[in-house]
Parts: structure tokens; sequence; C-alpha cells
């Protein structure tokens, strides 16, 4: 099955930094890769996705990248702010049929002001 | 709120127990799925139900069942509850057709157990 490995697992920086986050997947067969924020004592949410159709995507400060290739995905954050602070979670995914997202074990952001 | 409600949000108990683990689905969705989130081992896929029918299965202990009712929601049953149990149980439900494309997965804010 699909392996999906995340890192760094922690990541400090300060307030306008940017931070990075980064991916890599097993399956070739992949094709859906979606970003999720957790915050403290909440579900996580979706925040971006990317289709293996295209290679990069923004909204606002957050930008994604895939690399087919390389079988790995990255999360970019700009100009990060306190409430940034969060788990991430990359996921990876076959679309069709009853695939299930796989998910990396999260990297915890901390954006200091 | 996402729209995926879970119930109860936390529960403490002991272990050779048995706890049920409630999720109502975001409107209009017709897929649900389980995960256990704990500390080492993040974000781990329970299983799937689709419109009633279990659909694809994880990593899913033979003492954990779950089933998803005609009016769609689902319940997970953990039986005789070891420490290691302790964790976030997390729902997420998804629009899903069969054919369609990549699934948006919405996520509840979790039940979190507590096996003493």
């Amino acid at each position: 099955g699909e392996n999906v490995e995340q890192h760094p697992s922690t990541l400090s920086v300060q307030e306008g930094d940017s931070a990075v986050i980064k991916c890599t997947y097993s399956d070739s067969a992949s094709n859906y890769f979606p970003w999720y924020k957790q915050e403290l004592g909440k579900g996580p949410q979706l925040i971006i996705d990317i289709r293996s159709n295209v290679g990069e995507k923004k909204d606002q400060r957050i930008a994604v990248t895939l690399n087919k290739t390389a079988k790995h995905f990255s999360l970019h954050i700009t100009e990060t702010q306190p409430e940034d602070s969060a788990v991430y979670f990359c996921a990876a995914s076959k679309s069709g049929g009853y695939s299930t997202l796989t998910f990396g074990k999260g990297t915890m952001l901390l954006v200091s002001p | 709120d996402s729209g995926v409600t879970q119930t109860p949000k936390h529960l403490i108990t002991a272990t050779g127990q048995r706890v049920t683990l409630r999720c109502s689905p975001r409107s209009g969705d017709l897929s649900v799925y389980w995960y256990q989130q704990s500390l080492d081992q993040g974000l781990q896929f329970l299983i799937q139900y689709y419109n009633g029918e279990e659909r694809a299965k994880g990593n899913i202990l033979e003492r954990f069942s779950a089933q998803q009712f005609p009016d769609l929601h689902s319940e997970l049953n953990l039986s005789s509850l070891e420490l290691g149990d302790s964790a976030l149980y997390f729902c997420a439900s998804s629009v899903r057709t069969v054919g369609s494309g990549a699934n948006v997965l919405t996520f509840g804010a979790g039940s979190r157990l507590t096996v003493l």
C-alpha cells in the first residue's frame, strides 16, 4: 500500500519567515495530494490540495508543489503568522473507486512573534 | 463547525470495557471514514463505509468494529479495551460516487478515548 513520509516533524520559525514542509510518497499511482491543518483540540481541516495534472497551486500565502517523477510534494507558507501555528499533515491517494487517504505523521509548526 | 458531528467528545473507561463512538456525516455525504490518531502513529486509517456498505479496511483491530446505518450515521465499537487503545478517534465524511474524482475528506472534532 501507499506510504507517506513527512519531514520535518517539528519546525520553528519567526513571524514573517517562510516555512516549508516536505513529503514523499511510494505509490506512483497516487494522484491526489491534500494538506490538512490541525489546531489544538480540533480535527484536521483541508487547507489546499493538488492533483497530478498540475505542478503547483497557490492560495494566498500557501502554495503546494508536486514532482511526480521524484514522488514528492511540498507545502510552502510565506509571511508566517502566529495563527499558522498548528500541526500540518500531508496525504496521498488515488482517485476513483474507493481509494482512501494515507497521511504523513505530521509537522508541528510553531511561529514565534 | 465542519458539519461532521462526533460524540462523545471525551470518554474515560477501564481496560476490558467496551465503548461506542458515534459519527454523523456532513449533510449530503455518503461516505464515512474512521481514523485513529495517537502521538507516535499519526492518523491511521481504520475503515470506510459508503452508503451503508463497508468499502475499505485499514489497520483495524479485530476487537474493533463499525457500521453505517440507513440514515448514514456511523458507529465505531471498541471492545476488550487496552491501555494502548487510548487515542483520538476521528470520523471524516466525503461525497462519494463510483468513479468520481479524488475524495475530499471533512473531519469531525474527534472523540478522545482514555483507557485506564
